[in-house]
């Protein structure tokens, strides 16, 4: 398998732009995780699915992020408009199933600066 | 504890150290405990998923503990070897599939 898979890389835009940054899980995993890496914050969770159903979204900012699952095998992360402040390394994850201690698998992370 | 703290935040040892590192979390409504090695420019990738109070798991020379009661889990390094250098991450996991993260400890091994 190829593993979680990002895109793009890197993204560079201006303040005011909408961002849309994707997501393909490993196949067969049924748990979708999207977290945002900062400086000052860490490693934070901005909202998980199950089943391509979202189960916890209490981490995405504000309303100007917004995520889907439309099936298995895709996700979106879109931030509209987007920030300055939303600079940072975003990650999708991919875990086998809920209910269970399975460990995560990172993507390679998708770099956005916002100008 | 409200959060999941890591000490230290970063260590520098010599080639041939050994390394211990503490996470402490929520003793309450715990359900997992991960730990996660994160190379630079790289993405994390998980060492261990701790369940049980008095666990102890081994990969190589890495191994962790977990206590569950008192709400700390450590990482050791036996015999650092530069490639070992990473930031190590851990997580809590309570009742759902939500992780939370520690800030990390970021190890730089000298040869």
């Amino acid at each position: 398998d190829a593993g979680v898979i990002q895109s793009p890389r890197h993204e560079v835009t201006e303040m005011g732009q909408e961002v849309t940054l994707r997501c393909k899980p490993i196949s067969g995993h049924n748990s979708l995780f999207w977290y945002r890496q900062t400086m000052m914050r860490g490693l934070e969770l901005l909202i998980y699915f199950n089943n391509n159903v979202p189960i916890d979204d209490s981490g995405m900012p504000e309303d100007r992020f917004s995520a889907k699952m439309p099936n298995a095998s895709f996700s979106t992360l879109k931030i509209q408009p987007s920030e300055p402040r939303d600079s940072a390394v975003y990650f999708c994850a991919s875990s086998p199933g809920q209910g269970a201690t399975y460990e995560q698998y990172f993507g390679p992370g998708t770099r956005l600066t916002v100008t | 504890i409200l959060n999941v703290e890591q000490s230290p935040q970063s260590l520098h040892v010599q080639e041939g150290d050994s390394t211990n590192f503490t996470c402490s979390f929520p003793s309450s409504n715990f359900y997992a405990l991960h730990w996660y090695r994160w190379e630079t420019a790289k993405s994390p990738e998980a060492l261990f998923v701790m369940t049980l109070n008095g666990d102890e798991k081994k990969k190589g020379r890495i191994s962790a503990t977990l206590n569950t009661k008192e709400g700390y889990s450590y990482l050791y390094i036996k015999g650092s070897q530069p490639e070992d250098s990473a930031t190590y991450l851990c997580a809590s996991q309570g009742g759902s599939e939500k992780l939370v993260f520690g800030k990390g400890m970021k190890l730089t091994v000298n040869p």
